[in-house]
């Protein structure tokens, strides 16, 4: 089944260091989502994106994240001079953004980061 | 500042009993809410869903309460089976940004 796709699905880095997390959404799906969940928390939300319009970056934690989408598909996640609270799984869900009770997330299996 | 609470970070029933999983928020905003369902090693999977105008809706075993007056949702989930145990985040939306809460972890015992 085309599920979304997350890979690495492990990554171990050191401090300092630059990580590029990817997702692959559900074909059609114009809507894709960058969340964490760090340990014994909730999943917090990173940041958006809808079509063509510009993402809704307002959860990004600092301006050492960032993310693109391109070609309304495949989406990069980048986190630079990584620190070791940035230690968390990173999920990435997708959906068809349709008004109404439709408008469910299908989530990756998420990205394991771990800064040492 | 946490939109959607989920208060209780664990609960155990027995097999073929009522689970009840709690859920408070904050934002009256928010226009519809949602259940996942969480294994480990493994991202959220939906389970139900239920929109602002509407204060039940049932799936199955399923079922979700939404009391608005006291921003309140809950997922009963009858009879439980162990397949159930999972961890259980409840989340909420408005202008597709999602809150999710912390999770309930639920263990059904056999």
């Amino acid at each position: 089944g085309a599920g979304v796709s997350q890979s690495p699905s492990n990554k171990v880095t050191e401090k300092g260091k630059d990580v590029e997390l990817r997702c692959d959404p559900i074909s059609g799906h114009t809507a894709l989502y960058w969340y964490r969940q760090s340990l014994g928390q909730g999943l917090e939300f990173l940041i958006y994106f809808q079509g063509n319009s510009a993402p809704d970056k307002s959860g990004l934690p600092s301006d050492r994240f960032s993310a693109e989408r391109t070609g309304g598909s495949v989406s990069t996640l980048t986190i630079q001079r990584t620190q070791q609270e940035d230690s968390a799984v990173y999920l990435c869900a997708s959906s068809l953004a349709l008004a109404g009770e439709s408008n469910e997330q299908f989530f990756g299996p998420g990205t394991r980061l771990t800064v040492l | 500042d946490q939109q959607v609470k989920q208060n209780s970070p664990s609960l155990s029933v027995q097999e073929g009993r009522i689970s009840i999983l709690n859920c408070d928020y904050t934002n009256s905003m928010f226009d519809y809410f949602l259940w996942y369902k969480k294994y480990p090693a493994e991202g959220p999977t939906f389970l139900i869903s239920i929109s602002s105008i509407k204060d039940k809706n049932e799936d199955g075993r399923f079922t979700v309460f939404l009391n608005k007056s006291a921003k309140h949702l809950s997922l009963h989930i009858v009879p439980s089976q162990p397949g159930d145990s999972a961890v259980y985040f409840c989340a909420a939306s408005a202008s597709n940004q999602f809150y999710f809460g912390t999770g309930t972890s639920l263990t059904v015992i056999p």
